[in-house]
């Protein structure tokens, strides 16, 4: 079956620029979550979806990030006038159940670029 | 907290060698669950094994075997015989008790292993 996917893979934006990035899970997974991962470094928690709510974003790193999942399948997280310390590869998980003992099925990455 | 650690930055060994890959973690949790990943060149993490706080038994896969000590914090994976496809960075990841809600993965900052043909 089909597993987690992303799209953009890559993205350069101008510093300054918004851009959206789009997580399409597994179907009928339960659980979304984003995870930033700066080079080099283990990915860092963003933001949790179960269903279409939001249940922890305390990850975001700052109110210029947002991210929604309204319909409980497809998610956007969006940057608002993006900063160079905002490149990153951005990943979307999914995971079929809600709980900590669910693994979770990682997409390819956006690879976001600020110049 | 939650915090895994794993040491080991670079690895490199020759081909058919046997290999193990430390973590480190640290939990407050009493139930909890510790995972391997996989992340090779193209980026995408692969799942390669979950084990839960109260299961210390060891585990083995084909080439691969986990061992799991709770009374030195530790999850090590072990790579035998590998080979030159095993290159990648591997990941160690913590996840705890359902507090938040989010049971998000923590991760250590990975172990990037070069195989040798």
């Amino acid at each position: 079956g089909a597993g987690v996917s992303q799209s953009p893979r890559y993205k350069v934006a101008k510093r300054g620029q918004d851009v959206a990035l789009r997580c399409d899970p597994i179907s009928g997974h339960v659980s979304l979550f984003w995870y930033q991962q700066a080079l080099g470094q283990g990915p860092e928690f963003l933001t949790y979806f179960q269903n279409e709510a939001q249940l922890d974003k305390s990850g975001l790193p700052s109110d210029r990030f947002f991210a929604e999942r309204p319909e409980g399948s497809v998610s956007t997280l969006k940057i608002q006038r993006t900063q160079q310390e905002d490149s990153a590869v951005y990943l979307c998980a999914s995971s079929l159940h809600r709980g900590p003992s669910y693994e979770q099925y990682f997409g390819p990455g956006t690879r976001l670029t600020v110049t | 907290a939650q915090k895994v650690t794993q040491a080991q930055t670079e690895i490199s060994v020759v081909e058919k060698e046997d290999v193990t890959l430390d973590c480190v973690y640290e939990t407050r949790d009493t139930t909890y669950y510790l995972f391997w990943y996989k992340q090779p060149p193209s980026g995408e993490l692969v799942f390669l094994i979950r084990r839960n706080s109260f299961d210390e038994q060891n585990e083995i896969s084909g080439r691969y075997s986990w061992n799991f000590q709770k009374s030195t914090s530790s999850f090590n994976f072990t790579i035998t015989a590998s080979q030159v496809v095993d290159s990648a960075v591997y990941f160690c990841a913590l996840s705890g008790a359902d507090q938040t809600g989010a049971n998000n993965l923590f991760f250590g900052t990975g172990t990037r292993l070069t195989v040798i043909p």
